[in-house]
């Protein structure tokens, strides 16, 4: 069975700082494994996918990497807006996606 | 980008009622859809998978008599609660995937608040 895990649950940060958040994961076949963005009371927002170990992506100031274990999406520089559950998401061939439970950041100005 | 609307965002009704949602790909064709149902600080949980034209493949647990899944097009699917109950109460989103491929991300609608009074 796919599973996925997120650390830490919840993160607080003062703008400027920056941290890495954790997902690690346990799927026979990695075919994809996907970062979403969500804020309260909304759909989750795609940042990136990531489809072999050492993968990377960046986006303003976010950064994702990919082993063959777990993947970290670092923040570098935060600001107010960054605010927001991050999940998580695999894929193993040609199953549906199984998401873990996110890490929400507060990043306090 | 790709946009998936969701609609409506928020529906409060009576016991017995039943409820229809809407998920239209705006800018994209979706052969395939899907519905998910996430609780307070929960995570996602898939409840079926909607394939244009075809019947959806429901999640283990998931009574396919009481959500009622169309996607008559490759741009909407509807998701049907019938004769809803307080249990039922929760927030459903839908996504759809591009249909270049499985390994294409899924998009996500903006999801529906469902309180059933």
């Amino acid at each position: 069975e796919d599973q996925v895990t997120q650390s830490p649950e919840a993160l607080r940060l003062q703008e400027g700082e920056s941290s890495s958040l954790n997902c690690s994961y346990t799927v026979s076949g990695l075919r994809g494994l996907f970062w979403y963005r969500q804020d309260p009371g909304k759909g989750p927002e795609f940042l990136f996918t990531l489809y072999s170990a050492g993968e990377e992506k960046e986006k303003e100031r976010l950064k994702a990497t990919l082993t063959k274990k777990e993947s970290f999406l670092h923040i570098t520089a935060p600001k107010p807006e960054d605010s927001a559950t991050y999940l998580c998401a695999v894929q193993a061939g040609y199953s549906t996606l199984t998401f873990g439970k996110g890490t929400m950041l507060l990043v306090s100005p | 980008g790709a946009v998936v609307s969701q609609h409506p965002s928020r529906v409060i009704c009576k016991s017995g009622t039943s409820v229809k949602i809407e998920c239209r790909s705006l800018d994209f064709q979706a052969t395939t859809m899907f519905w998910y149902r996430q609780f307070p600080k929960q995570s996602l949980m898939l409840m079926a998978t909607s394939n244009e034209g075809s019947k959806a493949t429901y999640e283990q647990g998931v009574e396919k008599d009481k959500f009622l899944i169309n996607h008559a097009s490759l741009t909407l699917s509807t998701l049907t609660v019938t004769s809803a109950h307080p249990e039922d109460s929760s927030f459903y989103i839908c996504s759809a995937r591009d249909q270049g491929g499985i390994n294409q991300p899924q998009h996500f609608g903006d999801g529906t608040r469902l309180s059933i009074l």
